[in-house]
C-alpha cells in the first residue's frame, strides 16, 4: 500500500502570496493532521480533520485554513504568506483522532 | 497550558552504550505519550505510544518508553545503540481540549550523535 503522499515537494513563494499544499492520506485513513516544522524545532500542530470535519487546531493565525475531501484527502492553504512561514509542513495520516499517525515526507515551502 | 520539555538538544554516545532520551510534559489529565524518530530528509516514523494500561511500552528498533505519571515523564530507552540510530528524536503528546477536539504538541527533539 501507499504511504501518505504530499505534494509539490518544494516551493518558493514570495511574500504576500498565497499557498496550497495537498495531502493524500493512506487507503482507509479517514483522519489527516498538518504541522509545521521549522528548521530546527519540533513540528507545530496546525489542524486536524476527521471525517471531513475540522477536530483539532493549534495556534495559528486565520492566515492558515484547511480542508478534508470526501475521499479524505486534504489541502492546507496558507494565504498573505509571511517570510516566518518557511518551513517543512508535514502532513499525517491516521485510522482515527488518536490512532497511530503516518506522516508523509512533507512540503518544503521557502518564502522569499 | 499543555506542554512538552525534551531537556537535552544534543546527546553523544558510543556504539553498544545504553541510550536514555528524557521527555517530561505538562497536562491536566493522562495524555496519550509517543515518541517519533526523524533522520535527515526523512518524514516521522512512530518508535512506540503509551495510552493506557503497563506503563512499560515496547516499541520498533528495540526502543522501549516508561511512563511515570508522578514524574510526569515519559523516557525512551535502548539498552545497545547501533550507528543506525543517530538521528533526532521528538517525544509528543496527543490531548484532548475542552471542546472534545484534539491536539497535538512536540517537544523540540534531541539530535543523538552515536561514535564509532
Amino acid at each position: 500500500d501507499a504511504g501518505v503522499t504530499q505534494s509539490p515537494t518544494h516551493l518558493i513563494k514570495t511574500r504576500g502570496q498565497q499557498v496550497t499544499l495537498r495531502c493524500s492520506p493512506i487507503s482507509g485513513h479517514k483522519s489527516v493532521s498538518w504541522y509545521q516544522q521549522v528548521l530546527g524545532q519540533g513540528p507545530q500542530f496546525i489542524f486536524q480533520y476527521y471525517e471531513k470535519e475540522e477536530r483539532g487546531r493549534g495556534n495559528f493565525p486565520d492566515r492558515f485554513s484547511a480542508r478534508q475531501f470526501p475521499n479524505y484527502s486534504s489541502e492546507l492553504n496558507v494565504n498573505a504568506l509571511l517570510l516566518g512561514d518557511s518551513a517543512l509542513y508535514l502532513c499525517a495520516s491516521s485510522l482515527g483522532l488518536v490512532s497511530k499517525q503516518y506522516f508523509g515526507p512533507g512540503t518544503r515551502l521557502t518564502v522569499t | 497550558a499543555q506542554s512538552v520539555t525534551q531537556p537535552d538538544i544534543h546527546i553523544t554516545v558510543s556504539e553498544g552504550a545504553s541510550l536514555e532520551l528524557r521527555c517530561n510534559y505538562s497536562y491536566g489529565a493522562t495524555p496519550y505519550l509517543f515518541w517519533y524518530v526523524q533522520s535527515p530528509g526523512q518524514g516521522l516514523q512512530l518508535l512506540l505510544k503509551y495510552f493506557s494500561g503497563d506503563t512499560l511500552v515496547q516499541g520498533i528498533k528495540g526502543f522501549e518508553a516508561e511512563f511515570k505519571r508522578s514524574q510526569s515523564s515519559f523516557n525512551l530507552r535502548k539498552p545497545s545503540v547501533h550507528w543506525s540510530d543517530a538521528a533526532e528524536y521528538f517525544c509528543a503528546v496527543g490531548a484532548s481540549t475542552t471542546s472534545g477536539t484534539y491536539k497535538y504538541i512536540f517537544g523540540t527533539g534531541t539530535r543523538l550523535k552515536v561514535l564509532a
